[in-house]
């Protein structure tokens, strides 16, 4: 399997434009997982899904975040319109926790590096 | 929410066994515990896992005493390789528990 695959790895963009990130997780696995990393917060969850389901959503800063997972091998996070302080390293990560989301490992991909300027 | 705390940073050198601990006074009944490593430019990697007591693999160990408010990750014999920072992971269950991370310990070992 290739691991977790994320697109594009970089993003430079202006301030009001929209930007969607893409994640493509590991077959099989049935949590996905959206991070952003940041200096000053560290690594934060933003939502996460189970079985393409919205499951905890309580992370995404506000309501110019949005994430779908139309199905089990996609997922998008939607920045609409974006702003500076939205530049940050985000993760998708994807994993098959038996019994929950944190029951087992969790892979991630090599992130996307946005920058809105 | 099982919020938990770790060291910012710490030096090691080769050689020497280092010993990270992460407090989670709030930890759940259903928590698990996991560590994972993050080197520079790369998603977290994980490390290990566990629920209770002692576990150990190829790369680490993983200590939890009986009122899991605490664990310490044990890190045998470092390289210079291991520099890296390392978060500490509590939380989830079937019930959508938050998933917390640590704000991370950031190890240098030095030669």
């Amino acid at each position: 399997d290739a691991g977790v695959i994320q697109s594009p790895r970089h993003e430079v963009t202006e301030m009001g434009q929209e930007v969607t990130l893409r994640c493509k997780p590991i077959s099989g696995h049935d949590y996905l997982f959206w991070y952003r990393q940041t200096m000053m917060r560290g690594l934060e969850l933003l939502i996460y899904f189970n079985n393409n389901v919205p499951i905890d959503d309580s992370g995404m800063p506000e309501d110019r975040f949005s994430a779908k997972m139309p199905n089990a091998s996609f997922s998008t996070l939607k920045i609409q319109p974006s702003e500076p302080r939205d530049s940050a390293v985000y993760f998708c990560a994807s994993g098959s926790g038996t019994s929950g989301p944190s029951t087992d490992t969790q892979y991630f991909g090599p992130g996307t590096r946005l920058t809105v300027l | 929410l099982a919020k938990t705390t770790q060291p910012i940073s710490m030096d090691s050198y080769e050689g020497q066994e280092v010993n990270i601990t992460c407090s989670h006074n709030n930890i759940a009944t259903n928590d698990y515990i996991t560590w994972y490593q993050q080197f520079p430019s790369q998603g977290p990697r994980f490390i290990i896992q566990g629920y209770k007591t002692k576990v150990t693999n190829e790369v680490a160990s993983l200590f939890i005493p009986a009122d899991r408010k605490s664990s310490t990750l044990s890190l045998p014999r470092v390289s210079l390789s291991d520099t890296a920072v390392y978060y500490c992971l509590v939380g989830g269950d079937n019930q959508g528990g938050k998933l917390i991370f640590g704000q991370g310990t950031e190890l240098s070992v030095k030669p």
